[in-house]
């Protein structure tokens, strides 16, 4: 069963333009969700996180919107570069343990 | 600081033998979690060690084991390996746990194994 569900594997944007990363989740206790960013070869690498208490976190051309009625957040990239162009991971932390969801590639074109 | 390494990069294996991952953390990092990694189901926890004690488990199977030395580093062990097994192992240190174990936690490149 998976919790934290990342429903479109892949996503391709141009350059410049808004990338919008979706991420649903089942369990209303998550209190904490982060993204992350993976590049191949290498680990995932933290992005940006938000707290269940605030519905929005801004940090540079990221932001992440948090709905906790529809137990959805989103990550939006403004505006995004080739250098964007990885898998992106959204998490929740439950009791000490992180559930990932399945992973979103993104590709940014010229 | 050097970043969390894990030995080796690549591995195949074939069904029913069993293999050993290591990772070695961020020096002063006491937390080690692993994650599988796979096409179809992310990232899905394995486990996490925390000076030298299994603090929480993920939903594998018991062929699915680790432990942790006293230096931290952290070794993963797979046995009667399965064609399903073939996956990215993930490792990831930090300082804390909770919230602020999550939001310093590293992760290593991983280990690549295939199992044939």
């Amino acid at each position: 069963d998976q919790q934290v569900k990342q429903n479109s594997p892949s996503l391709s944007v141009q350059e410049g333009r808004i990338s919008i990363l979706n991420c649903d989740y089942t369990n209303s206790m998550f209190d904490y969700f982060l993204w992350y960013k993976k590049y191949p070869a290498e680990g995932p690498t933290f992005l940006i996180s938000i707290s269940s208490i605030k519905d929005k976190n801004e940090d540079g051309r990221f932001t992440v919107f948090l709905n906790k009625s529809a137990k959805h957040l989103s990550l939006h990239i403004v505006p995004s570069q080739p250098g964007d162009s990885a898998v992106y991971f959204c998490a929740a932390l439950n009791t000490d343990k992180l559930i990932f969801g399945t992973g979103t590639r993104l590709q940014v074109f010229p | 600081k050097a970043g969390v390494t894990q030995t080796p990069r690549y591995l195949i294996k074939t069904r029913g033998q069993q293999v050993t991952l290591s990772c070695s953390p961020i020096s002063g990092h006491r937390s080690v979690s692993w994650y599988q990694q796979t096409p179809g189901q992310g990232l899905q926890f394995l486990f996490e060690y925390f000076s030298e004690t299994q603090r929480n488990k993920g939903n594998f199977p018991g062929r699915f084991s680790g432990r942790q030395f006293s230096n931290s580093r952290s070794e993963m062990n797979v046995s009667t390996l399965e064609l399903g097994d073939s996956a990215l192992y993930l490792c990831a240190s930090s300082g804390g746990s909770g919230l602020a174990g999550v939001n310093e936690q590293f992760f290593g490149p991983g280990t690549r194994l295939t199992v044939l």
